[in-house]
This record gives structure tokens, C-alpha cells and sequence, in this order.
């Protein structure tokens, strides 16, 4: 069954580095999606894109955050000068058909930032 | 702001049994989505209604909708150690792409 790839599956950073979280969302979906979920909380929202640009960012997607498909298979989160409050699971995601097959998650990149 | 709320939060029962969440929200969706999450893993989906379908099966799943009372069960029947982790549903709203997750309902299946 096809699947989302998250890069890496864990990472420490030093707080006001930058880090890229990579993503190979599956081939055929169009719609790709950032979520992060912040220890015990619940899943936020962070941005989607579409057409090679952004359709739709939270409140929580500030100058920080950037998002890029550099190819035809990639798609990245870039976070630049990174906080404490960084630290979370961030989770890529992509959809073909969204209203009838939902979306497909990726296992997720462990961020943190001490 | 949109967003399901589960209940309960949590629950335990013996393999074997059944297992009911539910997910109340506030105002009109699009469609409903239900995600299962294994401790410190990604999320899965599960299954998703419209707002206009009112039930649907998928193997041991049971969803349900009513859109009047603005809330959704999932039922797993049967349960399975296997079962264990993590139920979200997640709230799909017209003219915007995001989804909206509740804060899940932890379900811990005893063998």
C-alpha cells in the first residue's frame, strides 16, 4: 500500500538553528499537508499546498515556516531560528480524492530543540 | 473555533467487547473523519462520512452521524489487543482544506 515518507524520523536541534523535515508524499496526490502535534496536545493544522503553492496556513505558520516542493517527489518544512517551543511531532500528509479517501499520514518526524 | 471533542477521554475494556467513542462538534461539516494513532506513531485513517451519509462499515468499524445533534460514534466490535491507541476524529469544513482534530479518546484494550 503506498505510503507518506517522513525524513528524519527523530531530530535534536539547538534552538535558533534551522531545520528542513523532508516528505515523499505518495505519487499520484495532488494535496499536501503540515500538522504538527505538540506532546499530550492535539493535532494542529499548520499549512497546505496545492499547485505548487500555498492554499491554506494557520495562525501558527508565521515567517518561521516555510514550505517548499523542490521536485516532483519531495516536499519539505523548512523552520528557521528554531524555539523550545518547536518541540513536537510534525507530520506530513497528502490526499488524492479527500472527500472520499481522507488523507494519508506520514509516521511523523520527532523535532527537538534544546 | 471548530473542533470535535471526544468522549470519554479514556477506555479500558476486555478483548472481546465493544468499543464506543463519540465526537460532538459545533457547527456544519463537510465530512467526518475518524483516525486511529498507535503510541508515538503516525495517524491512520480510519474511515470517513459525509454529511450526508448517515452510516458506514468498514470491517469492525461502525460510524455514525447525525448532523441535527451535530455528533459521530465509531464502534469497533469485536476488540483486539491490537486495538490499542489513540482515537481522533477529525472535522472536515466547507471552503477550506485544513482538518480539525478533536483531543481523542485513549482506548486500552485488556487481553
Amino acid at each position: 500500500e503506498p505510503e507518506v515518507t517522513q525524513t528524519p524520523s527523530h531530530q535534536v536541534t539547538q534552538m535558533g538553528q534551522e531545520v528542513i523535515l523532508r516528505c515523499v508524499p505518495i505519487s499520484n496526490h495532488l494535496y499536501f499537508y503540515w500538522y504538527r502535534q505538540i506532546l499530550g496536545q492535539k493535532v494542529e493544522f499548520l499549512v497546505s499546498f496545492y499547485n505548487n503553492e500555498i492554499s491554506e496556513k494557520s495562525e501558527i505558520f508565521d515567517d518561521q515556516f516555510s514550505v517548499e516542493r523542490p521536485d516532483g517527489s519531495n516536499f519539505t518544512l523548512k523552520i528557521r531560528s528554531t524555539k523550545l517551543e518547536d518541540s513536537a511531532m510534525y507530520f506530513c500528509a497528502s490526499s488524492g480524492d479527500r472527500e472520499i479517501y481522507g488523507y494519508t499520514f506520514g509516521s511523523g518526524t520527532r523535532l527537538t530543540v534544546v | 473555533s471548530q473542533q470535535g471533542e471526544e468522549d470519554p477521554q479514556a477506555l479500558s475494556i476486555q478483548e472481546g467487547e465493544n468499543a464506543t467513542m463519540n465526537c460532538s462538534y459545533k457547527t456544519s461539516i463537510n465530512n467526518l473523519q475518524w483516525y486511529r494513532q498507535n503510541s508515538g506513531r503516525g495517524l491512520v485513517h480510519l474511515i470517513l462520512i459525509r454529511s450526508n451519509e448517515r452510516e458506514k462499515h468498514s470491517g469492525r468499524l461502525r460510524v455514525t452521524l447525525d448532523t441535527s445533534k451535530k455528533s459521530s460514534s465509531l464502534l469497533i466490535t469485536a476488540s483486539r489487543a491490537a486495538d490499542t491507541a489513540s482515537y481522533f476524529c477529525a472535522l472536515s469544513n466547507f471552503g477550506n482544506e485544513k482538518l480539525t482534530f478533536g483531543t481523542g479518546t485513549r482506548l486500552t484494550i485488556i487481553p
